[in-house]
């Protein structure tokens, strides 16, 4: 069975930059989250999304950050424009949640680093 | 604001040495997940707990929940090489009717010969 999948994997770029990162949740799922993980601050949730609804963005750090979930298959998150601090490695997760988030798989991450 | 303790944060232990691995959280929650993370590589589920009282077993790790207490622990029996990584607890967390886990600060595990 295929997993959670993220893309890119890895991503440099430079200040000011729009970056997107991309996932697709694994079959049947029904919530996706995208978490952010830095030695700083540890695991982050940013946004979840139920049934492609966002549910809960109260994590998510400023209006440069952006997540959509146009569909059941596939979810964006963007950031627009981009800063250092904003390096980490972004993980996404999807559950079959019901009422409940239920336990979470996770794809293998996209590390973003910012120049 | 629900938080997430674990402690400790970092622990160095010798192969066949036994270990607990402690989840402290702040507000009441009837669930609990474990997850173990290689350096580098994604998260993977080791338990769910669901229910006070609950014990999970899965070779030389056991994990249990006492939600009165807001305590979970990860007890390591005779640990070996291959248990080395970063254990991370998550707690699910209801809050304005929405549920999110929200996951503790890591405990780092090196196993030693």
């Amino acid at each position: 069975d295929a997993g959670v999948i993220q893309s890119p994997r890895h991503e440099v770029t430079e200040m000011g930059q729009e970056v997107t990162l991309r996932c697709k949740p694994i079959s049947g799922h029904n919530s996706l989250f995208w978490y952010r993980q830095t030695m700083m601050r540890g695991l982050e949730l940013l946004i979840y999304f139920n049934n492609n609804v966002p549910i809960d963005d109260s994590g998510m750090p400023e209006d440069r950050f952006s997540a959509k979930m146009p569909n059941a298959s596939f979810s964006t998150l963007k950031i627009q424009p981009s800063e250092p601090r904003d390096s980490a490695v972004y993980f996404c997760a999807s559950s079959l949640a019901r009422g409940r988030p239920g336990e979470l798989f996770f794809g293998e991450g996209s590390r973003l680093t910012v120049l | 604001e629900l938080k997430v303790e674990q402690n400790p944060l970092f622990l160095s232990m010798q192969e066949g040495k036994n270990y607990t691995i402690y989840c402290n959280y702040s507000t009441t929650s009837d669930r609990l997940y474990w997850y173990r993370q290689d350096p580098g590589k994604s998260l993977e589920s080791l338990f769910v707990l669901l229910s006070n009282g609950a014990v999970k077993q899965e070779g030389r790790l056991m994990a249990s929940l006492d939600t009165k207490a807001r305590l979970s622990t990860l007890h390591i029996t005779a640990a070996v090489h291959d248990l080395s990584a970063t254990y991370f607890c998550a707690v699910d967390h209801q809050r304005f009717n929405t549920d999110k886990l929200i996951f503790g600060t890591g405990t780092r595990l090196q196993v030693f010969p």
